[in-house]
């Protein structure tokens, strides 16, 4: 167990709302890391970061934002949500450099 | 550009049966990682296995074992004598020593449907 937990686990919002998806780790862990899933991508990188108040963008990230003000919480939010950003999302993190990454329980969120 | 192929979007296969899961990568670096996560119906990612670009041997670990072969650029995933709690979406995936990033590069997953 990584410590790693997500809020919420389910969401249902409507269109144009902002919405905070939240990950929280008890362990420290520098690297931590947001992907959507969707039925016939896999796991798509949204945005990841490396330390406190540093980010960087992934593969679709177009629509979101992420801050991490502490090193346990790291935060993606959508800015006016759209039906194309419903998904389940997971937040993620790696104890090491090339290690596995752990994954929170996700969170699924329906853009109505 | 790095990417990972899993072909198989669905099998289905009766209790018992020997079943293997399909992936193959591209990329250009040397030296990389592949590993493979099952995610059960329960919705939660679970590590199965790293590989490094440099160990080829191939592993056995009770009912599973993985083929890594750099000649085709793939990482197959075989599961001996299936069961019913075999039954999940099992995703393959790689990342590279060059990105700092170490983020990992996921394949759209194959589901595994095991029936009694």
């Amino acid at each position: 167990d990584a410590g790693i937990t997500q809020s919420p686990r389910h969401k249902v919002t409507e269109t144009g709302t902002p919405v905070t998806l939240r990950c929280h780790q008890t362990e420290n862990h520098r690297y931590m890391y947001w992907y959507r899933q969707d039925p016939g991508h896999g796991l798509r990188l949204i945005h990841y970061s490396y330390g406190v108040k540093d980010t960087d963008k992934g593969e679709v990230s177009d629509g979101y934002s992420v801050s991490r003000s502490k090193t346990e919480d790291f935060l993606l939010t959508l800015e006016s949500a759209t039906s194309s950003q419903t998904s389940v999302y997971f937040c993620a993190i790696t104890v090491g450099q090339f290690t596995e990454a752990f994954f929170g329980q996700g969170t699924r969120l329906t853009v109505v | 550009a790095q990417k990972v192929t899993q072909a198989q979007t669905e099998i289905s296969v009766v209790e018992k049966e020997d079943v293997t899961l399909d992936c193959v990568y591209e990329t250009r670096d040397t030296t990389y990682y592949l590993f493979w996560y099952k995610q059960p119906p329960s919705g939660e990612l679970v590590f199965l296995i790293r590989r490094n670009s440099f160990d080829e041997q191939n592993e056995i670990s009770g009912r599973y074992s993985w083929n890594f072969q750099k000649s085709t650029s793939s990482f197959n995933f075989t599961i001996t004598a299936s069961q019913v709690v075999d039954s999940a979406v099992y995703f393959c995936a790689l990342s590279l020593q060059g990105d700092s990033s170490y983020k990992l590069i996921f394949g759209s997953g194959t589901r595994l449907l095991v029936r009694p």
